[in-house]
């Protein structure tokens, strides 16, 4: 069965630094989404993507993040200085017919 | 902005036991979907419901939307130790191709 996946698993790095979270979509899905959910809390949407362009992105989804279809496959999010409050699981998920699948999610954590 | 609010946020029940989350509204959803989200896992797509009053059964899963589309249940009969995970309600917003809003999910611990 086709599934999202994403790299790295687990990502450590100092406050500051920029990071980049990869996710390949499922091939014929259309609709792109990241989320993200700090550790015991409920999974808060980020950003949601169409036709190469970010079509709603929520308040958390400030300038310092930004996402990128670089290729027909991968789709990125890039935090470019990253705070300690980034630390969270971050899910990429991708839909067909209404429903949504979600990668693995990389688990972010920043020293 | 829209928020779903979920109950309870814990339930520990011995294996056998039945089990209900429940979800609620300020507003009119449109639809309704439920995921789970085991131990260290990501969140998968259980089911999505649509019309007023419906009730839909997944095996022992039982999902209702209230005939006001306003809350909805997921009731699991006879627990097994393999239910043990997060349920998250999450209303699509913006149409079938919008964002999720999650509710806060309700914890399910199975004693065998």
């Amino acid at each position: 069965e086709p599934e999202v996946t994403q790299t790295p698993s687990h990502q450590v790095t100092q406050m500051g630094q920029e990071v980049i979270l990869r996710c390949v979509p499922i091939s014929n899905h259309l609709y792109f989404y990241w989320y993200r959910q700090i550790l015991g809390q409920k999974v808060e949407f980020l950003v949601s993507f169409y036709n190469n362009e970010i079509s709603e992105k929520s308040e958390i989804f400030d300038d310092q993040f930004s996402v990128e279809r670089p290729d027909g496959s991968n789709f990125t999010l890039k935090i470019r200085s990253t705070k300690l409050e980034d630390s969270a699981m971050y899910f990429c998920a991708s839909l067909v017919a209404a429903e949504q699948y979600f990668g693995p999610g990389t688990r972010l954590t920043v020293t | 902005g829209q928020q779903v609010m979920q109950i309870p946020q814990y339930q520990h029940v011995q294996e056998g036991e039945d089990f209900t989350t429940y979800c609620n509204s300020s507003t009119t959803l449109s639809n309704i979907q439920w995921y789970k989200q085991r131990p260290g896992g990501h969140p998968v797509f259980l089911i999505q419901l649509v019309k007023s009053g419906e009730v839909k059964k997944q095996k022992r899963l039982t999902f209702q939307f209230g005939e006001a589309k306003k809350n909805s249940s997921l009731h699991i009969t006879a627990t097994q130790t393999t239910d043990v995970g997060t349920y998250f309600c999450a209303v699509p917003l913006s149409g079938n191709t919008g964002k999720l809003i999650f509710g806060q999910g309700t914890t399910l611990q199975v004693k065998p």
